[in-house]
């Protein structure tokens, strides 16, 4: 049972539009919620999180909301630039097992010139 | 600050073997994590260590198992390889706060034929 989904494996996007990531997840329990870039040959990178008791969180380009009515979480990436191109994952954990992170199974974002 | 090393980073294995990954993670970082990445499951959890102990681990078989150093490195070992083993095998080090951010190693390519 998938406790955190990306339902869409693809998104493309033109060069300066936005981009959206979109993540659910089914249990309440869950402390945080992370982004994470993943080129090919690299490990993960921590992208951005943002606390369960947060409904946004913006760094840059980068801007995470959370939506808990709906578990629903996504990822704004404005403007969108090739060097985006990657694969994200959402992720979450409780607050008492920061090394146990529940990962859905990534989207992969391109974006064109 | 030296990031966290993963050796080796690809190696080819036979069914029935034996296989020990190591990973050296960021210095002052106590606590590691293990994960399995395949194209079809994304990432999953294998097991967390801080100071030489387990605390938690993934749903995974008996055969994968790991162990924790007194300077912190850590080592896992997958026994009687097969198949479905094939993956890239993920460590973190965990800098000790409570938000899930977690530093990746480049990972070790493990396929077995």
């Amino acid at each position: 049972d998938q406790q955190v989904k990306q339902n869409s494996p693809s998104l493309s996007v033109q060069e300066g539009r936005i981009s959206i990531l979109n993540c659910d997840y089914t249990n309440s329990m869950f402390d945080y919620f992370l982004w994470y870039k993943k080129y090919p040959a690299e490990g993960p990178t921590f992208l951005i999180s943002i606390s369960s008791i947060k409904d946004k969180n913006e760094d840059g380009r980068f801007t995470v909301f959370l939506n808990k009515s709906a578990k629903h979480l996504s990822l704004h990436i404005v403007p969108s630039q090739p060097g985006d191109s990657a694969v994200y994952f959402c992720a979450a954990n409780y607050g008492g097992s920061q090394g146990n992170l529940i990962f859905g199974k990534g989207t992969k974002l391109s974006v064109k010139p | 600050k030296a990031g966290v090393t993963q050796t080796p980073r690809y190696l080819i294995k036979t069914r029935g073997q034996q296989v020990t990954l190591s990973c050296s993670p960021i210095s002052g970082h106590r606590s590691v994590s293990w994960y399995q990445q395949t194209p079809g499951q994304g990432l999953q959890f294998l097991f967390e260590y801080f100071s030489e102990t387990q605390r938690n681990k993934g749903n995974f078989p008996g055969r994968f198992s790991g162990r924790q150093f007194s300077n912190s490195r850590s080592e896992m070992n997958v026994s009687t390889l097969e198949l479905g083993d094939s993956a890239l095998y993920l460590c973190a080090s965990i800098e000790g706060t409570n938000t899930g951010e977690l530093f990746f190693g480049e990972g070790s390519r493990l396929t077995v034929l």
